[in-house]
């Protein structure tokens, strides 16, 4: 099984600043790696696949990089619904699919 | 755009057999396109992808819960099933359905999810 780790786990942002969020995979994963983004009481929403591939109305401000084992989310500049818990997840390999503990943004 | 929805009991017993049923609208299951996955969250913890099944009838599990779980579907409900047998309190979890957004191998990602079914598992 591939272990996702995220760090933070807890990141204080003011609105309007820059956010760097971190996933870690134990192994090789090439680009085979997705973003996403939970509110309590909502559907997870996707954000990011391929590493860095914009789903379908993700905003410009979210932007992923990465390859191989180490990977980055971004936000440019955090607005107000941007305040959440994001995982990320690996899918080279489906034995299991697997996702990391998550990182939560949070005001400052 | 589809949608999902899970339905089901918000409380087990120990050792019971639970059985969540996800509801597809706006798509359908018997797309070749996708497969479908439920996914959980235990309190506290991160997500744990359980298992999916595809129209063909192909399912894949999660190893660590293949001997417990089995995912089904009902083409004429447009309605995919999960069934987890023996059930304990460490399966108390926050219970998602999910769409994968593609087919092909290496393509699975989760374009579409339910909102979540909260199943406590309690004597």
């Amino acid at each position: 099984e591939i272990l996702m780790t995220q760090s933070p786990v807890t990141l204080s942002v003011s609105p309007g600043e820059g956010a760097t969020l971190s996933c870690k995979a134990s192994q090789n994963i090439n680009t085979y790696l997705a973003w996403y983004q939970h509110k309590p009481g909502q559907a997870p929403r996707l954000l990011i696949h391929g590493a860095s591939t914009r789903a379908t109305g993700t905003p410009a401000r979210f932007s992923g990089s990465g390859s191989g084992t180490e990977f980055t989310l971004t936000i440019s500049s955090l607005q107000s619904e941007d305040f959440a818990v994001y995982y990320c997840q690996q899918y080279n390999d489906w034995h299991p699919y697997t996702f990391g503990q998550g990182t939560k943004v949070e005001v400052k | 755009q589809v949608q999902l929805r899970e339905s089901g009991p918000g409380l087990m017993r120990p050792s019971g057999t639970l059985s969540l049923t996800c509801v597809v609208s706006g798509g359908s299951i018997t797309s070749a396109s996708h497969w479908w996955s439920w996914v959980r969250q235990s309190p506290g913890k991160g997500l744990e992808w359980i298992g999916e099944v595809h129209q063909t009838g192909t399912t894949n599990y999660n190893p660590s819960l293949k001997s417990r779980v089995a995912i089904s579907f009902d083409k004429s409900k447009n309605q995919f099933f999960l069934k987890m047998y023996t059930v304990t309190a460490a399966d108390t979890a926050l219970y998602y359905c999910a769409r994968r957004a593609r087919a092909a191998a290496r393509q699975a990602w989760f374009d579409s999810w339910g909102q979540g079914l909260l199943v406590t598992v309690s004597s």
